[in-house]
C-alpha cells in the first residue's frame, strides 16, 4: 500500500537555526513527489516537484532533495514568516489519478 | 490573475440539508479535485475529474457528489447522507493527468460546520 510518513510532527527553530524535514514514501513506482506549505486556514501552497531520485530544486531559503525512500526539505537561516505546515505527497504508477499526502510538519521559526 | 477561487469561505449545514461548494478556476486546467482535511489526517480525496463531462470517485466519496459540466467549474455537494461532514474543503486543478503535467494547485478552501 502506497504510505508517507512526514517527521518530526512539529519543529521549533531560533530564527537563523537551520533544519531539514523529512518525508519517507512507500509507493509502487515513484512517478512525482511533491511539496507543498500550508498557513492555518488557507490552502496549500505549491514549492517543489520531484521526480527521480537525485534531483534538487530551490526557492529562496527552502531546498528540496530526493532519494529512492525519501524527500528533504532543508530550511536555511529560517525566519518567522517561514513558519507553516509543510505538506509533502506522492503520486505513483499505480494507475490512479490521486496523491497520496502525509500528516504534514508543523514548522514555527521563533524570532 | 489566474488562480482557483472557492466560495462561501465559511458554510453551515443544518441536519437534513445538502450543500453546495462551489470551485472555479481560469487556470485552463483539465483535471479537477475535491479533497477533505481533517486534523491529525492527510488530505483525503473524495472526486477527481479529467475531463469535462468525467468524474470519478476517490477514497470518500459516499455522501458526496459531484458535477463537472463546464472546464472552469467542479461543484461539491455535501448530502445529508454525509454523517460527518465538518472539515475543511479544499478544491484543486492541474494542467492534466499526464507525467509531468499533473501538478495540483490549490484553492483557498472553504471549512464547512454543522448546526
Amino acid at each position: 500500500e502506497d504510505q508517507v510518513t512526514q517527521s518530526p510532527e512539529a519543529l521549533r527553530l531560533q530564527e537563523g537555526e537551520s533544519s531539514s524535514l523529512n518525508c519517507s514514501y512507500t509507493v509502487s513506482g515513484l512517478r512525482g513527489l511533491f511539496w507543498y506549505r500550508q498557513d492555518p486556514g488557507k490552502g496549500p501552497e505549491f514549492l517543489f516537484t520531484l521526480y527521480s531520485a537525485g534531483e534538487e530544486k530551490e526557492k529562496e531559503r527552502l531546498k528540496a532533495t530526493l532519494t529512492k525512500k525519501e524527500s528533504f526539505l532543508h530550511i536555511t537561516a529560517p525566519k518567522p514568516e517561514d513558519s507553516a505546515t509543510y505538506l509533502c505527497a506522492v503520486r505513483g504508477f499505480s494507475g490512479t489519478y490521486k496523491y497520496i499526502f502525509g500528516t504534514g510538519t508543523r514548522l514555527k521559526v521563533l524570532a | 490573475d489566474g488562480g482557483i477561487t472557492q466560495s462561501p469561505k465559511y458554510l453551515f449545514r443544518k441536519e437534513g440539508q445538502n450543500v453546495t461548494l462551489s470551485c472555479e478556476q481560469n487556470l485552463n486546467h483539465d483535471a479537477m479535485y475535491w479533497y477533505r482535511q481533517d486534523p491529525g489526517q492527510g488530505l483525503r480525496l473524495i472526486y477527481y475529474s479529467q475531463i469535462v463531462n468525467d468524474f470519478q470517485k476517490g477514497d470518500i466519496a459516499e455522501g458526496y457528489s459531484v458535477s463537472r459540466e463546464k472546464k472552469e467549474s467542479f461543484p461539491l455537494t455535501v448530502t445529508s447522507a454525509q454523517k460527518n461532514p465538518t472539515a475543511f474543503y479544499l478544491c484543486a486543478s492541474s494542467k492534466g493527468s499526464r507525467e509531468y503535467q499533473e501538478t495540483q494547485y490549490f484553492g483557498p478552501g472553504t471549512r464547512l460546520l454543522v448546526l
